[in-house]
């Protein structure tokens, strides 16, 4: 149980091209969804929380209009890199969580990241 | 912004050999992560403890729920070189998961 699939796996685009990549959890409703940013080496840096049927909340220094999220069910979350630049060649990875449920139990499993390119 | 202390960064171990690592914070938390993740993919849960003085195990993997609940760590008995990858411990804090830096873990044949 609790799998998160994310669609593409790896993608390549030219510059100012905007890219939509989809986070679905397989196997359960998930009240919540984040989206996170890694580069090599590096641990994972969120950019968004996203609940389902409200706006996105970003993170300091995380341009909204860059990066639009949209969670239209309890089971997909987008996010759409708009007018890509090689800046944004990056690991994106989401999770999603079913919320704190009893005894403030917490836990968020991941996608498998979408490889990004901007050439 | 807050981050868990996470240590050793990495570590390079011959096939066989048991590992230890911990995560340490200055403040509480309700819950301890632990997460894998191999090259190019996303973090897979490992063990998720709830309760201070917890110990849990998952095949080869021991982790411990700190009794101050300031601390954890994760135990890895016989190391076989699939366990090479990054693991990171993790807190949930405000409805957002609090990171350590991750320990890169290196599995010599």
């Amino acid at each position: 149980g609790a799998v998160v699939s994310q669609h593409p796996s790896w993608v390549i685009c030219k510059s100012g091209t905007s890219v939509k990549i989809e986070c679905r959890s397989l196997d359960f409703q998930a009240t919540t969804m984040f989206w996170y940013r890694q580069f090599p080496k590096q641990s994972l840096m969120l950019m968004a929380t996203s609940n389902e049927g409200s706006k996105a909340t970003y993170e300091q220094g995380v341009e909204k209009d860059k990066f639009l999220i949209n969670h239209a069910s309890l089971t997909l979350s987008t996010l759409t890199v708009t007018s890509a630049h090689p800046e944004d060649s990056s690991f994106y990875i989401c999770s999603a969580t079913t919320g704190p449920g009893l005894a403030g139990q917490e836990t968020q499993y991941f996608g498998p990241g979408t490889r990004l390119l901007v050439l | 912004g807050q981050q868990l202390n996470q240590s050793p960064q990495s570590m390079f171990i011959q096939e066989g050999e048991d590992v230890s690592m911990n995560c340490t914070s200055s403040s509480i938390f309700n819950t301890w992560l632990w997460y894998k993740q191999d090259p190019g993919e996303g973090p897979v849960l490992l063990i998720a403890l709830y309760k201070a003085g917890e110990l849990t195990s998952n095949g080869r993997l021991t982790a411990q729920f700190g009794i101050t609940r300031k601390d954890s760590f994760l135990n890895i008995s016989a190391s076989i070189p699939s366990d090479v990858g990054i693991y990171f411990c993790a807190g949930p804090r405000g409805g957002k998961l609090i990171f350590g830096q991750g320990t890169e873990l290196s599995v010599k044949p």
